[in-house]
């Protein structure tokens, strides 16, 4: 079975601040891993996805992740978060059948 | 290209009555799926289709909630009874093989 754990359920940064989502998941070879932003009354948008290959990947506004295999973790990184970076964030595990996160709400505090 | 679309985006029904939602994905992609997302929950999976067969309907309650994917293109989603706790939003996404999830904007059920 699969799963996927995001253990943060709320962070509250500073604007300006560097920011770390946490996602670990379980399965048993290495899944096809996303990352999701929904903004209040939004809908999801893709920020990043990792397949195989380079272990750091890059996506839209200025976010990273990095997948761990050791850890197996994928967590997702901003060097300085914006305040319109507010939103609910999805770790999503994609091996032939989807599997989301609870999701982390991020606050930006000015 | 075109995005998902689904219809509609509203709808408001009473208690025991039936509703259905429209979602026709992306051209080309053979996998579509019906998510729920309660109001500060993640999304859900109800139903995943792979062209026409049906890859997991696990969590989906089927004493009530029905979907269906003819000639593995368009979908419905269908609920009858519908119940208070039924009120969400019903997300549809369709994705290639890769399994990137492109979504649509959902279509969002208020049960009175």
């Amino acid at each position: 079975a699969q799963s996927v754990t995001q253990p943060d359920i709320h962070i509250t940064v500073s604007e300006g601040a560097s920011l770390e989502l946490r996602c670990n998941y379980s399965y048993g070879a290495t899944p096809y891993l996303f990352w999701y932003v929904q903004s209040p009354g939004q809908g999801l948008q893709l920020l990043l996805k990792y397949f195989s290959g380079d272990t750091l990947v890059q996506g839209i506004k200025g976010f990273e992740a990095e997948f761990k295999r050791s850890q197996s973790s994928f967590n997702l990184r901003k060097p300085s978060v914006h305040w319109s970076d507010a939103a609910e964030y999805f770790c999503v595990l994609n091996a032939g059948k989807s599997t989301f996160g609870d999701g982390t709400t991020l606050t930006v505090k000015p | 290209e075109a995005g998902v679309a689904q219809s509609p985006r509203y709808k408001i029904i009473e208690k025991r009555q039936s509703v259905a939602f429209w979602c026709n994905p992306i051209s080309g992609h053979a996998t579509l799926y019906w998510y729920q997302q309660i109001l500060g929950q993640g999304p859900k999976l109800l139903i995943q289709f792979q062209n026409n067969g049906v890859v997991d309907d696990s969590q989906l309650p089927k004493d009530r909630f029905s979907a269906e994917r003819l000639k593995g293109v368009d979908s419905t989603l269908k609920i009858q009874p519908a119940k208070l706790e039924d009120s969400a939003v019903y997300l549809c996404a369709s994705s290639r093989v890769d399994g990137e999830l492109f979504f649509g904007e959902g279509s969002r059920l208020t049960v009175l």
